[in-house]
């Protein structure tokens, strides 16, 4: 069972170039998210999906589109790369959460992207 | 913004002392995780706690959620090297998540 998977594991850009993040879960999960995560500032929350073909905004969207045509793809777009855009990416994904209590989110290890 | 502060920033301690690192807001949870982080791999969750007041053990780990669900602690019970780590907290709002900037723990052999 490979839970959340990402790729690529590092990369580098050049200013104004454009990339694609890729994360794939094998767990069902409806509910999938992508973070980033700068030194000393936690994870914030960039895109979310709540199931196939539905997506919305975090606290951090600019410069990010996402799609979600199958339950388990939730690829991460940077069409013009910028340097504040420089930060470790994760990807994560859920089951439903009910009212009471959070299902826990399963992270993948993380891409890690400078742009230069 | 649901701001989730933690403190301390940083900590050092040797094998086998205590420890408490604590999670903060002015706002009130429905509930908050704990996660674990180590470098190089994704936080991975450690508990859920859902009611004011709750107390959960994993271990030697004890997380306490606070009366008015407005803040939370971990407490690390001879701590190990393995402890060592980056921990989170986060709650939501909706389906907005938020994280705390972390507590970086080094426990020193």
């Amino acid at each position: 069972n490979a839970g959340v998977t990402q790729t690529p594991k590092f990369r580098i850009l050049k200013i104004g170039q454009s990339m694609t993040l890729q994360c794939t879960q094998d767990m069902n999960h409806n509910y999938m998210y992508w973070y980033r995560q700068d030194p000393g500032m936690g994870l914030k929350l960039i895109y979310y999906s709540v199931g196939a073909g539905i997506t919305d905004k975090g606290e951090v969207p600019n410069g990010y589109n996402v799609s979600r045509s199958t339950t388990e793809d939730f690829p991460l777009r940077l069409e013009l790369a910028a340097p504040s855009q420089t930060s470790v990416y994760f990807c994560a994904s859920s089951y439903n959460r009910d009212r009471f209590s959070n299902q826990p989110q399963h992270f993948g290890d993380g891409t890690r992207l400078s742009i230069l | 913004t649901q701001l989730l502060e933690q403190s301390p920033q940083f900590l050092s301690i040797q094998e086998g002392e205590n420890l408490t690192v604590y999670c903060n807001s002015s706002s009130v949870f429905s509930s908050l995780q704990w996660y674990r982080q180590e470098p190089g791999e994704g936080p991975v969750l450690l508990v859920t706690v859902v009611t004011g007041g709750e107390v959960k053990k994993l271990k030697r780990l004890t997380f306490q959620f606070g009366d008015a669900r407005k803040d939370s602690s971990l407490h690390i019970t001879a701590a190990q090297t393995g402890d060592t780590g980056l921990y989170l907290c986060a709650s939501n709002t909706g389906n907005q998540f938020y994280f705390g900037t972390g507590t970086s723990l080094t426990v020193i052999p």
